[in-house]
């Protein structure tokens, strides 16, 4: 199976745009969830989306969203952006595992934010 | 709220000494732990769960609940264990994972 991919690798923006970022999961996996990876806050988690609907919800201000689409791919979007945005954004597609579930990381888009 | 601590940023040990990476969480329920890692230029991927009691690349980890504590330990470091380890938590199924701060391990020859 195809690992999760994950678009644009990099990308630069300026204060106040906005920006979309893709994620295509594990082919099957219908979750995926998205984190920002940052030097001082470390993994945080942003949100979880399950078959189109946002399940799991983290602590982000609502300039951050998502969505995700009947064929699973997700995209997140940053609104009015700002210099703290600046991270490494990670994708996993998440596999059921009984009641639980494994998490497979894409390889994340890196924001630079100027 | 649900909290993931690794004491140690840096942990630096020689190859063949044993290695343990401390990870302690706070959370009333009962939690999924788990340990990732994350070698040079490469994905962050799953190195281990608490449920799955495996062994893996000669690490283990014991969940102690009495302790809130899901160390990470293995017998005989190797070079190629020089990475980034991130402890993790997740609860009430939930898809979400709380991450610790990570460790990075050097393994010096």
């Amino acid at each position: 199976k195809a690992g999760v991919t994950q678009t644009p690798r990099y990308l630069i923006k300026t204060r106040g745009q906005q920006v979309t970022l893709s994620c295509s999961p594990i082919s099957g996996h219908r979750s995926v969830s998205w984190y920002q990876q940052t030097p001082g806050q470390g993994l945080q988690f942003l949100f979880e989306y399950f078959s189109e609907t946002q399940r799991n919800k983290g602590n982000f201000p609502g300039r951050f969203s998502g969505r995700q689409f009947s064929n699973s791919r997700s995209e997140m979007n940053v609104s009015t952006l700002e210099l703290g945005d600046s991270a490494l954004y990670l994708c996993a597609s998440n596999a059921e595992r009984g009641n639980s579930y494994e998490q497979y990381f894409g390889p994340g888009t890196r924001l630079t934010v100027t | 709220a649900q909290r993931v601590t690794q004491p140690e940023k840096l942990l630096s040990v020689f190859k063949g000494a044993p290695v343990e990476l401390k990870c302690n969480y706070s959370y009333s329920g009962s939690p999924e732990l788990f340990w990732y890692v994350q070698y040079s230029r490469q994905r962050l991927q799953l190195l281990l769960r608490h449920i799955s009691r495996e062994s893996i690349k000669g690490f283990t980890a014991d969940l102690n609940k009495g302790e809130t504590s899901f160390h990470l330990k293995k017998p005989f470091a190797q070079e190629e264990d020089s990475a980034m380890y991130y402890c993790a938590l997740s609860y009430q199924g939930a898809q979400k994972l709380v991450f610790g701060q990570g460790t990075r391990l050097t393994i010096n020859p």
